[in-house]
């Protein structure tokens, strides 16, 4: 049972290019959000993407959007790219539905991304 | 605003001590808890989780969390650390619904060194 892959691994952009970075939910799950890991601290929360739309959305401005396709996989897109968006990008994946034990967020290795 | 605090940036221990890594929380309803482990190259793992019910929790790898409401805490616990214990660890709260769209607020992390 594949968890959840994230493509690339590593990318290095230059500033203002604009990035694609990919992920595959853990098998079943349909439910697919995007954190933002810069270095030394905590994750934030991007946004979330259920039924191929976006949900809910954290404090990150509109050069941050992405996609959901109907096979549940999503992409985070990134334009305008900026030094302070040099991170680890990382994509979660959940599964939509009433649970009295609560749904468990599984979370991709990441993809690192180094603006230069 | 919900927030979570790691005090503790690096903690050193010697293998086979006891570790406890701490986490406070400002949540205004009933928080759900996490705890993650991020090694590299194997992404975040989560260790355990607290909705309602019993207040020590038992995860995985031996570790257990207990919540205190009255202090706001969710220290994480082991009685004996492995020198494969080594790894950054980080408390999150889950901010939504439980079943379906939460997004997890996360601490900052601790870093955690074993002695040999």
């Amino acid at each position: 049972d594949a968890g959840v892959t994230q493509s690339p691994t590593h990318l290095i952009k230059t500033r203002g290019q604009q990035v694609t970075l990919r992920c595959s939910p853990k098998s079943g799950h349909d439910t697919v959000s995007w954190y933002q890991q810069a270095l030394g601290q905590g994750p934030q929360f991007i946004f979330q993407y259920y039924e191929e739309e976006e949900r809910q959305r954290g404090n990150f401005p509109d050069r941050f959007s992405g996609h959901q396709f109907p096979n549940y996989s999503s992409e985070l897109n990134v334009n305008a790219l900026l030094l302070g968006d040099s991170a680890l990008y990382l994509c979660a994946s959940s599964l939509e539905g009433r649970s009295s034990s609560g749904n468990t967020i599984y979370f991709g290795e990441g993809s690192w991304l180094t603006v230069v | 605003a919900q927030s979570v605090t790691q005090p503790d940036i690096h903690i050193t221990v010697s293998e086979g001590a006891s570790l406890e890594l701490r986490c406070n929380y400002s949540y205004g309803a009933t928080p759900y808890l996490f705890w993650y482990v991020q090694s590299p190259g194997q992404g975040l793992q989560l260790l355990l989780k607290y909705f309602s019910g019993d207040t020590l929790v038992q995860g995985i790898k031996g570790f257990e969390a207990e919540f205190k409401r009255s202090q706001s805490s969710f220290n994480l616990r082991k009685p004996s650390v492995h020198w494969s214990d080594a790894a950054e660890y980080f408390c999150a709260v889950g901010r939504g619904s439980l079943d379906s769209n939460y997004q997890l607020i996360w601490g900052a992390g601790t870093k955690l060194i074993i002695k040999p």
